[in-house]
């Protein structure tokens, strides 16, 4: 079964605070995401990476950054945590696309972060 | 404008009803399209693929028209456990990469009552 998992459920941060969100997926995936979803946005992509140590901005990377040091694991930091990152973030993870085949992506549990 | 829109309801409808979802894209070079559910407090998981020639998975058909960029799920006799709300998914080839951009509508929430 396939599994993608993600280091906390919910998160209360300060503002100024670094933050370090941890996605790790065990079905050998190359390509991995870090979306966040908002009520009435719905999910956006902060940034993803296709191969361990590449990184590519999504829709929306003001903010964060991450770090995919090995294939595994794909960290999404905050540096400076503010009051408007407060959301919920999902991680996905997926085979890299290849001709016309289904690209599934699956997705954790999710991190509910609140900044104060 | 989004480039994904869909009706973010809420469509409240009764066990055996049929309902349909429908979604609009505006990038025309969009090559795949998805349907995703997303449970209460739940991740996202895909619910089925959309194929230009339609496609049905029980009580589920998918059609897609690229000529409108329009893409709808239909749910026939629809059961309580069909409650959740429905993302419409693109995808958009990025050049040479391995890596297609998914882009996901809003989504659409349905609640079935007894």
């Amino acid at each position: 079964d396939v599994k993608v998992t993600q280091s906390s459920r919910y998160l209360v941060k300060r503002t100024g605070e670094k933050v370090f969100l941890e996605c790790v997926q065990d079905m050998d995936h190359e390509n991995m995401f870090w979306y966040r979803q908002d009520p009435g946005l719905g999910l956006r992509l902060i940034y993803f990476s296709y191969d361990v140590k590449m990184k590519e901005k999504g829709d929306i990377p003001e903010g964060y950054s991450v770090s995919r040091e090995k294939k595994e694991r794909f960290s999404l930091i905050l540096e400076s945590a503010s009051t408007n990152q407060t959301s919920m973030y999902l991680c996905a993870s997926s085979l890299p696309h290849r001709g016309a085949g289904t690209y599934e992506q699956y997705f954790g549990p999710g991190t509910r972060l609140t900044v104060t | 404008r989004k480039e994904v829109e869909q009706d973010p309801g809420p469509f409240n409808v009764p066990e055996g009803a049929t309902v349909a979802f429908n979604c609009t894209y505006s990038n025309s070079a969009s090559q795949s399209f998805f349907w995703y559910r997303q449970d209460c407090r739940k991740e996202p998981k895909l619910l089925m693929s959309v194929y230009s020639s339609g496609n049905e998975d029980g009580r589920f058909t998918a059609q897609l028209n690229r000529a409108s960029q329009y893409i709808s799920l239909l749910i026939r006799d629809s059961k309580l456990s069909d409650s959740a709300t429905y993302l419409c998914v693109v995808r958009v080839n990025a050049g040479g990469t391995s890596y297609g951009k998914l882009t996901f509508g809003q989504g659409t929430i349905l609640t079935v009552h007894p």
